[in-house]
């Protein structure tokens, strides 16, 4: 499974743009990228995804590398609800296995 | 109600015991998965089932055994619990649709499990 390389965390102020980044290269050409946060006490919660064109969602968009080696994770104005611990993560390609194989992921404050 | 839900929320036991997990969907997904977090290494796969005969091992399998008694059940089982079995356990659901890679896994609140 190709993986993928986050900073441990990241701070931002509240009703700011924030960027997460995510290395990925040796993603495949058949792997979609991911996006899940973990707000604190609960389970991961799915945000968004793409294969190669940009995405954009009621939550976030992804900004995804022309070469697909990296993309960004934009959340348009940081809420305090949004701290949480966000996951990059490349769906398995070689087959329909379904797994998701997470990181650390990016710790993100945000502050008031 | 919750579409994903996890019995119990908490559990302390002694080594030794066994234990089960329970997860239940009303999602109606055929996919159903069992993690476990462990603080500063993510989450972990240990079994996944696409249907109620197709069951499979994850990444860290050992010392687990689930069972889908049911398409909404999955549950997992410590035979023998141990100490570094302590963890933050979750269930997830996905739907199955064709192109696994496109799917959204749903994930339940988590089991909180002390193993003294």
């Amino acid at each position: 499974d190709a993986k993928t390389t986050q900073p441990n965390s990241m701070e931002s102020n509240e009703e700011e743009p924030v960027h997460l980044p995510c290395n990925h290269s040796t993603i495949s050409g058949t792997d979609y990228i991911h996006w899940y946060r973990q707000l604190p006490s609960q389970g991961p919660e799915y945000v968004i995804h793409g294969l190669t064109s940009n995405v954009n969602n009621r939550m976030a968009s992804l900004a995804i590398a022309e070469d697909r080696k990296s993309s960004t994770l934009i959340l348009h104005r940081a809420t305090l609800r949004d701290a949480a611990v966000y996951y990059c993560i490349l769906r398995d390609g070689s087959g329909n296995t379904g797994k998701l194989i997470f990181g650390q992921g990016t710790t993100l404050q945000v502050k008031p | 109600d919750a579409d994903v839900t996890q019995t119990p929320r908490n559990r302390i036991t002694k080594t030794g015991k066994r234990i089960m997990l329970e997860c239940s969907q009303t999602k109606g997904h055929d996919r159903m998965y069992w993690y476990r977090q462990d603080p500063g290494l993510g989450l972990r796969l240990i079994y996944y089932s696409f249907d109620v005969k197709d069951i499979n091992k994850g990444e860290i399998s050992d010392g687990y055994s689930v069972s889908r008694q049911a398409q909404a059940k999955f549950s997992l089982s410590l035979e023998s619990a141990i100490p570094n079995q302590t963890a933050l356990y979750f269930c997830a659901t996905s739907p199955g649709l064709a192109g696994a890679r496109r799917e959204t896994q749903y994930f339940g609140p988590g089991t909180r499990l002390l193993v003294l």
